[in-house]
């Protein structure tokens, strides 16, 4: 089954709502990274976290590892925010290729 | 600047066909992949490589084939494609020692008809 569940699928805010973005994991957690995709564009790391709570501008990651979950938490939104978010999970073994959750689609409007 | 470029970018093959979509990074990455992306599924991976010469099955091989003749380059290969292979594909680079540092190109958008 899905190792790596996105919730919610999509999100409608308006400009300066803030927004949380779940990311929960079946298997144990192993090297967590957000990555930000827009609209027909590649994939951009925004956070590698695999523990505890980091912040970078609006955004604000926190893994929580025995509960095998980590958020995304948009402050302030802004329409440069619209896009998809995908978590993703490193496999300990097969190259460490990361495992993807379906992402979710935010969109922003003013 | 170290950098991932797939081409080609976008492709429109015929049912049958033989479709190859190349990806070369700048990173000096041990490890190279080849994911898909499809609308529900997220990216799902169909071959890796450790290196220059190696080819690894991912989680959806079936229909493809992977060739990693140099450090720089590893080739997805499709010897006869299907409308069910229509997809985004994406190659990345990891260095592969656990420090998370993956470099995706921008995808090739492939229509099988």
């Amino acid at each position: 089954g899905q190792q790596v569940q996105q919730s919610p699928t999509s999100l409608v805010l308006q400009e300066g709502e803030n927004a949380e973005l779940q990311c929960n994991f079946s298997t144990s957690l192993n090297s967590m990274q957000w990555f930000y995709q827009r609209p027909g564009g590649s994939l951009i790391s925004v956070f590698y976290n695999p523990s505890g709570t980091k912040q970078s501008g609006r955004l604000t990651s926190t893994t929580v590892i025995k509960e095998r979950r980590s958020s995304l938490h948009i402050s302030s939104s802004q329409i440069t925010d619209s896009g998809t978010y995908l978590c993703a999970m490193e496999q300990g073994t097969g190259g460490r290729a990361l495992i993807f959750g379906t992402g979710t689609t935010v969109s922003v409007s003013p | 600047e170290a950098a991932v470029t797939q081409s080609p970018r976008n492709k429109v093959a015929v049912t049958g066909g033989k479709v190859t979509l190349s990806c070369n990074q700048t990173n000096n990455h041990n490890n190279m992949y080849w994911y898909r992306q499809d609308t529900g599924h997220g990216l799902r991976l169909i071959h890796y490589s450790y290196g220059a010469g190696s080819t690894e099955k991912g989680d959806i091989p079936d229909g493809y084939k992977a060739s990693r003749p140099s450090q720089e380059n590893f080739s997805l290969i499709l010897e006869l494609a299907t409308p069910s292979q229509t997809s985004v594909y994406f190659c990345a680079s990891g260095d592969g020692t656990g420090n998370s540092d993956y470099t995706f190109g921008s995808g090739t958008r492939l229509l099988v008809i």
